[in-house]
């Protein structure tokens, strides 16, 4: 059983249109990690979230963390061939150093 | 940011020879690295927690007498991989855990291990 759902599995889509990635769980988080990884290197951190309801915001991405810290979403705006890759989600629960992976989201933007 | 490197990056080796792959972390310390395996166009699946000083923590499922570790210093992780058949064929990663109020994980380039 997947503690983080990711949705959807496989995405693509046309340069400019907006798009949005799920990640849920029936667990709670101390904290939640958005990634991307491109084929072949190691997954680069985008961002971390903390607080329910936290909005961060990076250029054209958008993160948000569920008020009860269970889920979270990355709305991408006007996509680019340059934001293919792999998105993977990841929390932390308590004070556990491991993360909990989903199952990831593989994003290709076509120009 | 944090930087975490790996080495090789690549390697080829024959079934039944025993592969080494580093993970050091650069610029932080780190009292504890992880190691995954990835396979194509899958999420990461955690095989061991190596913290320093002291024995890897496994995963269900992950021999440890195959995949053996050490971390012997706080910017250095070892993995080996025993006696290493095709199907132990993969994609390895390690991050490094650099950040303990955010729980931030780093992630070294990863290491292309094909057994023939």
């Amino acid at each position: 059983t997947q503690l983080l759902e990711q949705s959807p599995q496989f995405l693509s889509i046309q340069e400019g249109e907006n798009l949005t990635v799920y990640c849920n769980s029936s667990s709670v988080f101390s904290s939640l990690q958005w990634y991307r990884q491109e084929p072949g290197e190691g997954p680069v951190l985008l961002v971390t979230v903390v607080t329910g309801g936290e909005v961060k915001k990076l250029k054209r991405l958008t993160f948000q963390f569920g008020d009860a810290r269970k889920d979270s979403s990355l709305h991408i705006t006007a996509a680019q061939p340059g934001d293919t890759g792999l998105y993977l989600c990841a929390g932390a629960r308590g004070s556990a150093r491991q993360l909990t992976f989903g199952s990831g989201t593989q994003l290709t933007v076509l120009p | 940011g944090a930087v975490v490197s790996q080495h090789p990056s690549r390697v080829i080796c024959k079934s039944g020879t025993s592969v080494k792959i580093e993970c050091r972390s650069l610029d932080f310390q780190a009292t504890t690295m992880f190691w995954y395996r990835q396979f194509p166009k899958k999420s990461l699946m955690l095989m061991a927690t190596s913290n320093e000083g002291s024995k890897a923590t496994y995963e269900q499922g992950v021999e440890k007498d195959k995949f053996l570790i050490n971390h012997a210093s706080l910017t250095l992780s070892t993995l080996t991989v025993t006696s290493a058949h095709p199907e132990d064929s993969s994609f390895y990663i390690c991050s490094a855990h650099g950040n303990l109020v955010r729980n931030e994980q780093f992630f070294g380039p990863g290491t292309r291990l094909t057994v023939l």
